[in-house]
């Protein structure tokens, strides 16, 4: 079974700084895909990026970059100059195929506040 | 794309009650999965729907849950006979099979609060 570890409950950083969040994984799969997600007070969930195992680059988008380090099995989130509105619950994920079936496995999530 | 909507968005029932929540995934997204949310956790997947097929579902899924997904197009998600321990946010999310990212878009999601 996959698992998807963060154990970082909550963090504060100043506006306008870079902050990384942090996330290890663990699957005995060759194939994987890893996201980040952001969960804002109003409950959605709102995809920000995707790592493949076998993408050769870290990905990004935008502000978002992710720190992908497959022989320590991290895939750590990396926000630059953070903003009011990244204030929100971040949940790191892997994908999961097994069988025909296709799920996301969360780890627990943390909290980002931003201060002005 | 108007993306992906739930039904209710808040249903606070007693226990005991029947509840039905609905999902409309985006148009023309193939699969769809539930998903359920406690406070402080991350989602746990419930069921996973390839068009019409329900493919999975998780052993979170009690016999008093029942998952739908008619003519592959919305879904709906039933608890028979509520507990508190249901208390949770359900959350539909959608995806085309295509979708070169596996990205999966979620929907506000559907709170239920069990008394």
């Amino acid at each position: 079974a996959q698992k998807i570890t963060q154990t970082q409950p909550g963090m504060f950083v100043q506006e306008k700084e870079a902050v990384t969040l942090d996330c290890t994984y663990d699957t005995s799969d060759q194939s994987y895909g890893l996201f980040w997600y952001k969960q804002p007070s109003s409950g959605e969930m709102i995809f920000l990026i995707y790592q493949g195992s076998y993408d050769e680059q870290n990905a990004t988008e935008g502000r978002y970059s992710l720190n992908f380090q497959k022989a320590r099995k991290s895939a750590n989130l990396v926000i630059s100059a953070s903003q009011l509105g990244d204030s929100a619950m971040y949940f790191c994920a892997m994908r999961e195929w097994q069988g025909g079936s296709e799920k996301l496995v969360f780890g627990k999530g943390m909290k980002l506040t931003v201060n002005p | 794309d108007t993306g992906v909507s739930q039904d209710p968005r808040h249903k606070i029932t007693k226990r005991g009650q029947n509840v039905t929540f609905r999902c409309d995934p985006i148009s023309e997204h193939n699969r769809l999965y539930w998903y359920r949310q406690t406070l402080g956790q991350g989602p746990e997947f419930l069921t996973y729907f390839q068009n019409e097929a329900q493919l999975e579902k998780s052993r979170l899924l009690s016999d008093r849950f029942s998952a739908e997904r008619p003519k592959g197009s919305f879904s709906t998600l039933e608890i028979q006979r509520t507990e508190q321990g249901d208390s949770a946010m359900y959350l539909c999310a959608s995806r085309h099979e295509g979708t070169p990212s596996y990205e999966q878009y979620f929907g506000p999601g559907t709170r239920l609060t069990v008394t």
